[in-house]
């Protein structure tokens, strides 16, 4: 069975300044997609950023970008730049045949 | 488009009793969720309809129920709510499961069992 694990529950960082939120994942699977989702007080849940297995080119979205380590079966969230609406929480997810497992996120507080 | 609708928002039970939760989706999508989010547990999966007339037992299925009512709406029913079961629940829908497919969320219903 696949796992999604996040080992930060919660993590800061100074406004301006960058941040890596860590997550590994388990699978048994060759093709699969990961993905970070943001939730803010909002409580509405946003995708930030889409990785697929195949690509080794990590994926970037203006100041999120990840670092995929499909080897080491990792995949990390840098936020550059912090920003006070960044501040939320973070869920990797993983995609595989048919459905999603969520890990148990990371919350993210940005200091002014 | 208003995209994943719930109703509703919010809703206080006494143990024993039953609700239905009500989603719907207008982006004609095929694949529709439930989730639970506690604290410190992320989001556990506890139905899914991979396409209309399909429904399948997720992580933690034990004391709900879903139906796929036609390819925009998928309830779930809580039939005897117990204190276990406070938590809030998310619907969410995606084009197909699983693959690239991104999950569109609902803003979430708040329910608490006393």
């Amino acid at each position: 069975a696949q796992t999604v694990t996040q080992s930060q529950p919660e993590m800061s960082v100074q406004e301006a300044e960058t941040v890596t939120l860590s997550c590994t994942y388990d699978t048994s699977e060759s093709d699969y997609y990961l993905f970070w989702y943001k939730q803010p007080p909002s409580r509405q849940m946003i995708l930030v950023i889409r990785q697929e297995a195949y690509k080794q080119q990590n994926a970037t979205e203006n100041r999120f970008s990840v670092n995929f380590q499909k080897a080491a079966k990792s995949f990390s969230l840098k936020i550059s730049d912090s920003q006070l609406g960044d501040a939320a929480m973070y869920f990797c997810a993983y995609s595989g045949t048919y459905k999603y497992i969520f890990g148990t996120g990371t919350r993210l507080k940005v200091l002014a | 488009n208003a995209g994943v609708t719930q109703t509703p928002k919010f809703q206080v039970l006494k143990t024993g009793q039953s609700m239905t939760l009500q989603c719907a989706q207008d982006m004609n999508h095929n694949s529709m969720y439930w989730y639970r989010q506690d604290p410190g547990m992320g989001l556990r999966l506890i139905y899914y309809s991979a396409s209309e007339g399909t429904t399948d037992k997720g992580e933690v299925p034990n004391g709900y129920n879903v139906s796929r009512l036609n390819k925009r709406e998928f309830s779930l029913r809580l039939e005897s709510a117990a204190p276990s079961q406070t938590s809030v629940y998310f619907c969410a829908s995606s084009e197909l499961a699983g693959g690239p497919n991104e999950q569109f969320f609902g803003p979430g219903t708040r329910l608490t069992v006393l």
